[in-house]
């Protein structure tokens, strides 16, 4: 059983350039959650998701970013336009309906030139 | 405004002594607090998890100690061994965590002396 998958593990993007991160959650696990980790910092929560709708989006930047976890395929973490800030590694997680356990992928690290 | 707090901000122990990670919180909501561990270039991993229902709760050499009065809990590792050195977040969340945002400590990183 495959766990949480992200790709790619690594982005370098200049600025003004889009960012696509990708999710696959576990097999059999229909919620989604994106959390942003910047260096010597914990784990921020951005967005929860289930298949087709934002659940939780509290912790999103109000401009360039957005999320979405579709029927079909992974979930998508998108930043527009990023900016040095938006340097940073950032891990998505799954679980189960009703479950409090949370796996996280390997995370994408994302460099801003 | 950090909701969950940790300290100290490193450890460094001998192998075969005692860590101890503290973490305290201000959101009396919280009704979970899961600790994980993380590797460096690897995601998360849930190591131990405890409710406000019990005050300790143990799985080999992982102990969680919760103080709800004080609003603290901590990591205990016994017998701590070189492969322990990681980064040790606390977290919380509400609705006893199911399908909740977790809140995160900023993480603490250990290391065991040989």
């Amino acid at each position: 059983n495959a766990g949480v998958m992200q790709n790619p593990r690594h982005l370098v993007r200049r600025r003004g350039q889009e960012a696509r991160l990708r999710c696959s959650p576990m097999k059999g696990h229909s919620h989604v959650y994106w959390y942003r980790q910047l260096p010597e910092e914990g784990l921020k929560f951005m967005v929860y998701l289930q298949k087709e709708n934002i659940i939780d989006e509290s912790g999103m930047p109000k401009e360039r970013f957005s999320a979405e976890f579709p029927k079909e395929g992974p979930s998508i973490l998108r930043i527009q336009q990023v900016v040095r800030g938006d340097s940073a590694a950032y891990f998505c997680a799954s679980s189960t309906q009703g479950s409090e356990t949370q796996y996280f992928g390997p995370g994408t690290r994302l460099l801003v030139l | 405004q950090q909701q969950v707090k940790q300290s100290p901000q490193s450890l460094i122990v001998q192998k075969g002594g005692i860590s101890i990670i503290n973490c305290a919180y201000e959101n009396t909501a919280f009704d979970y607090f899961p600790w994980y561990q993380q590797f460096p270039g690897k995601g998360p991993a849930l190591l131990i998890a405890i409710r406000p229902d019990v005050s300790e709760k143990k799985e080999g050499r992982f102990t969680i100690s919760f103080n709800k009065s004080a609003k603290q809990f901590s990591l205990h590792i016994m017998d701590s061994q070189p492969g322990d050195s990681a980064t040790y977040f606390c977290a919380a969340s509400t609705l006893a965590g199911a399908n909740s945002k977790l809140t995160f400590g900023k993480g603490i990183t250990l290391s065991v002396r040989p």
